[in-house]
């Protein structure tokens, strides 16, 4: 599994759009990078997953440069409820629907009104 | 939206005692999983299982642990003779075969 990193933890003002960038230099070819969101007490929860470029959910979008080293999830217009965990997770994605999940520490996100 | 569902969310138990953590996985969903969550901690892989067997495991699933199936919907978690350092959340987890996986809100199990 590639490893990932990303910073251990950011402020956001509400209103505002975030970016919270995962580096992972080691991306394999099959490699596909998922973002997981946490809140205190609860289970993780699947935001946004992508291969490249850029995709686009209701939640989010994942922003993915051509050399894949790198990717960027934006979440727009923040809120106070979106005060969590983020993690940043690579995996391969040709298991068939199998995906053991490795979490790191994540991106501890606190959105201040 | 389907979801994981897990019970109870809350175990409260003796050292030494046997519990069941009881999960719900996604109707069709074919992988299923539990991880385990130590206060402050990251969150961290036991086991994952398909087709009514363990597919794999990590170093912390020993053989205090075990996973069963015992009909078409219910994926249940079994620890023999808890211990203190057992008090984690719990989570379920299954996958659909694009592996996207969701997670079920947890069991907060306490040993005292």
């Amino acid at each position: 599994l590639a490893k990932t990193t990303q910073p251990i933890s950011m402020d956001s003002y509400e209103g505002q759009e975030v970016n919270i960038t995962c580096s992972h230099n080691n991306i394999a070819t099959n490699d596909y990078i998922t973002w997981y969101q946490q809140f205190p007490s609860q289970g993780p929860r699947f935001i946004i997953q992508g291969y490249k470029t850029k995709v686009t959910n209701e939640v989010a979008s994942l922003f993915i440069p051509a050399d894949r080293k790198s990717s960027t999830l934006s979440l727009p217009r923040v809120s106070l409820s979106d005060t969590a965990v983020y993690y940043c997770l690579v995996g391969d994605g040709n298991s068939g629907g199998y995906q053991k999940v490795t979490f790191g520490i994540g991106t501890k996100l606190q959105v201040i009104p | 939206e389907p979801e994981v569902t897990q019970t109870p969310s809350h175990q409260v138990t003796q050292m030494g005692q046997e519990v069941i953590l009881r999960c719900v996985p996604i109707s069709n969903h074919l992988y299923f999983y539990w991880y385990r969550q130590i206060l402050g901690q990251k969150v961290e892989f036991l086991v994952s299982f398909y087709n009514n067997e363990i597919s794999e495991k990590s170093e912390i699933f020993d053989d205090q642990f075990s996973v069963e199936r015992p009909d078409g919907s219910n994926f249940t978690l079994k620890i023999r003779s808890t211990k203190l350092e057992d008090s984690a959340m719990y989570f379920c987890a299954s996958s659909d075969y694009r592996g996207e996986t969701y997670f079920g809100a947890g069991t907060r199990l306490s040993v005292l």
